[in-house]
């Protein structure tokens, strides 16, 4: 199966600051990597997928970059909405693996 | 537009079973895969399985075979989850998510709100 680790687990943040959150595969996943945000009792909402293509509607602020092992996502000018749980994911191979989340709280 | 809607909490008694089920609407439930993920409380998420909407073939993660069955209905547009013989660590909040696919299969776009099971005696 493939791992994936975040980091950090844990940051906390300003409104207007630029966040940037990695998740690191533990082996080459072609781009397959999308990334999600969720909100305390919602159901996670995908912001990115193969790594850097932005879901519609999601504001400009997010972007991925990243391929083969490792990736990024950095919101720019962190917004009061922004603070939540974000978690990578790799489409890469079957089983479907998470990243074990990193949580973006008010400083 | 596109919704999938899960059914109501649910509180099971140990040894019971429970069936979850996920309408969707908006779209033909055929065209695209569905996957069920778990979220225990205060965890993180852990992907289940998915199944094949077209044939309703299941195909099933590791830690989720033997008490965990995914099925169709689809002249009524929704998917199920049931699990038997319900545990203490099966209390988790289930969703069910459509996987997007375009030239390939790229990310889940669309979630169900979730449903929380509780087991307890």
């Amino acid at each position: 199966d493939i791992q994936l680790t975040q980091s950090p687990s844990f940051l906390s943040a300003s409104v207007g600051d630029r966040v940037t959150i990695t998740c690191r595969a533990s082996q080459g996943l072609n781009s397959y990597l999308a990334w999600y945000q969720q909100k305390p009792g919602k159901a996670p909402k995908l912001l990115i997928y193969t790594a850097s293509t932005l879901q519609s509607g999601v504001p400009s602020r997010f972007s991925g970059s990243g391929s083969g092992t490792e990736f990024t996502l950095t919101i720019n000018s962190l917004q009061p909405e922004d603070f939540a749980t974000y978690y990578c994911q790799q489409v890469n191979s079957y089983p479907r693996t998470f990243g074990q989340g990193t949580k973006v709280d008010i400083k | 537009q596109i919704q999938l809607v899960q059914s109501g909490s649910e509180l099971k008694k140990p040894g019971a079973s429970v069936k979850v089920s996920c309408k969707a609407s908006g779209y033909t439930l055929t065209t695209y895969a569905m996957n069920w993920v778990r979220q225990a409380p205060g965890q993180g998420l852990e992907w289940m399985g998915w199944i094949n909407t077209n044939t309703g073939n299941p195909t099933y993660a590791q830690n989720f075979t033997g008490r965990f069955v995914f099925s169709l209905d689809t002249s009524v547009s929704t998917a199920y989850l049931q699990i038997s013989s319900l545990e203490a660590e099966d209390s988790a909040t289930y969703f069910c998510a459509r996987t997007y696919c375009g030239a390939d299969c790229y990310a889940f776009d669309y979630w169900g709100q979730g449903t929380l099971v509780t087991v307890s005696s």
